[in-house]
């Protein structure tokens, strides 16, 4: 079984749509994330939750917008695509702080045209 | 300011020649360091986790050490499948960010 899933794995849209990437996590963990990678593939955070609450918010701009239903998911959805968003997604999770351990999710691969 | 630098970029080896990867980071109050492996088109795999300089971890023909500047992963006598890229990060007291590094992207050729 997949420890951190997200789907879809490969998006590509057009500038102006609004799209959304789901993530679930299985490892029963109370803290996820998303990372962005660029495509000089630095890995950078955007959002993290702990138990459904918002803890980091880097200088993301406010049409990417986190939403987080309960505990083991962590959606991601963007408005008005632009085509700097293009990059990879990741979502993660980790038990309580940063200290422990990061897993991630195979990365969606979003192209806007 | 960057605050993981990995050094090399890229690093081309020949199967079984031993060589090491570096990560230093200028954090204060490092709160723990991640050592990750990156296969094209995955996501990121952990490898590692060292918490205070002197600690070393080891894994099949990687072994990861950690002093107060910088941590090295040597790869002992590589094989083909270990090409990948390798990322370090670093959590640092007072936030909950994990800061990676842009990694280093190894190939072992037969």
């Amino acid at each position: 079984d997949t420890a951190v899933s997200q789907t879809p794995k490969y998006l590509v849209t057009q500038m102006g749509n609004d799209k959304s990437i789901k993530c679930e996590q299985n490892l029963g963990h109370d803290t996820m994330y998303w990372y962005k990678q660029d495509s000089k593939k630095f890995l950078k955070i955007m959002f993290s939750y702990n138990n459904k609450e918002l803890i980091i918010n880097e200088t993301v701009p406010n049409r990417f917008s986190p939403k987080s239903p309960d505990k083991a998911h962590l959606n991601l959805h963007i408005n008005s695509l632009e085509l700097g968003d293009s990059a990879v997604y990741f979502c993660a999770s980790s038990r309580g702080t940063v200290r422990n351990t990061i897993y991630f999710g195979e990365g969606s691969w979003l192209t806007v045209v | 300011e960057d605050q993981v630098t990995q050094s090399p970029e890229a690093l081309r080896l020949q199967e079984g020649e031993s060589s090491s990867l570096n990560c230093s980071y200028t954090v204060s109050g490092l709160r723990g360091l991640f050592w990750y492996r990156q296969d094209p088109g995955k996501g990121p795999e952990f490898l590692f986790t060292l918490y205070s300089a002197g600690e070393e971890k080891e894994k099949e023909r990687l072994k990861a050490t950690l002093t107060k500047k910088e941590s090295f992963l040597h790869i002992t006598a590589p094989k083909p499948e270990d090409s990948a890229t390798y990322l370090c990060a670093v959590a640092q007291g007072g936030s909950e960010k994990l800061v990676f590094g842009k990694g280093t992207k190894l190939t072992v050729n037969p």
